[in-house]
C-alpha cells in the first residue's frame, strides 16, 4: 500500500500561471481533503470530498477548483497563481468504519512557490 | 464554531524528560474525536494518538499520554523520556462525530529536544 501519493513534491509557478496538484489514495476511504499550511496557521482546509461525486468549500477556497475524479483521486486546481497561494500543500483522506472515524492519513506534501 | 487553540508556539525539553504540550478546543457537540499529529522535518504528518469523547479512559500509546478533561475542554499530550526523534511541530486537530465533516488544527507547538 502506498497510501496517499501526491504529485508534484515542489513546484515553481509565476503568477497568473496555472496549475493541477494531484492526489491519489488506495485505502479505499471514502472522505478526501486539501489543505494548506502556512506557518504559524497551523493546517488550514482548503475544499473536502465526503465520497465520491461530491465536493465542499472549507476554510479558504477563494483561488482553488477541486475535482473528485474517483474515489481514488482528488485534484486540486490553482487556475491562476498568486504569491499568496505559495504554501505547502497537502492531501488528505480518511473513513468511518463500523461507525468510527479513523485518523486521516497525509500524503507527503507540495512545497508550492508563486514568484 | 468550532476551534482548536495551542498556546504555546515553541516548546523544548531535555532528553529523557518529560513535556507537555497544551491544547484546548471548542464546541457544542457530544460526539467528537481528539488527535495528535507530529509533523517531524520531513513534512510528514503522522498520528501520535487519538481520543474518543465518549471514552473516560485517556489514550496511551507508549511513551505518549493525554489528559482528556472533558468538561474543561482540555486535550494535552504528555511525552515521557523524550528521544531527540521527538523534536517535531505537534499539531492538535478535532473533528466531529457525526458527519463527514472536516477536521480542524490548532496553530501547532514546536518541540526542540535538548541533548
Amino acid at each position: 500500500n502506498a497510501g496517499v501519493t501526491q504529485t508534484p513534491k515542489f513546484q515553481v509557478l509565476k503568477t497568473g500561471q496555472s496549475m493541477t496538484l494531484q492526489c491519489a489514495q488506495d485505502m479505499n476511504h471514502n472522505s478526501m481533503y486539501w489543505y494548506r499550511q502556512d506557518p504559524g496557521m497551523g493546517l488550514r482546509l482548503i475544499y473536502y470530498s465526503a465520497s465520491e461525486g461530491t465536493t465542499d468549500k472549507g476554510e479558504v477556497p477563494n483561488g482553488y477548483n477541486v475535482s473528485r475524479l474517483n474515489k481514488r483521486e482528488f485534484s486540486l486546481r490553482l487556475e491562476s497563481a498568486a504569491p499568496s497561494q505559495t504554501s505547502v500543500y497537502f492531501c488528505a483522506s480518511s473513513e468511518r468504519e463500523t461507525g468510527i472515524w479513523n485518523e486521516q492519513f497525509f500524503g507527503p506534501g507540495t512545497r508550492l512557490t508563486v514568484l | 464554531a468550532q476551534t482548536v487553540t495551542q498556546s504555546q508556539p515553541e516548546m523544548s525539553v531535555q532528553e529523557a524528560e518529560t513535556v507537555t504540550l497544551s491544547c484546548t478546543y471548542d464546541t457544542s457537540e457530544s460526539d467528537y474525536y481528539l488527535f495528535w499529529y507530529k509533523q517531524p522535518p520531513s513534512r510528514q504528518m503522522i498520528l501520535v494518538i487519538r481520543q474518543e469523547a465518549y471514552k473516560q479512559q485517556n489514550a496511551t500509546e507508549n511513551r505518549f499520554s493525554v489528559n482528556f478533561q472533558k468538561a474543561a475542554k482540555s486535550f494535552s499530550l504528555k511525552i515521557s523520556d523524550s528521544q531527540l526523534g521527538d523534536a517535531a511541530m505537534y499539531f492538535c486537530a478535532y473533528r466531529r462525530g457525526t458527519s463527514y465533516d472536516k477536521v480542524i488544527f490548532g496553530p501547532g507547538t514546536s518541540l526542540s529536544v535538548i541533548p
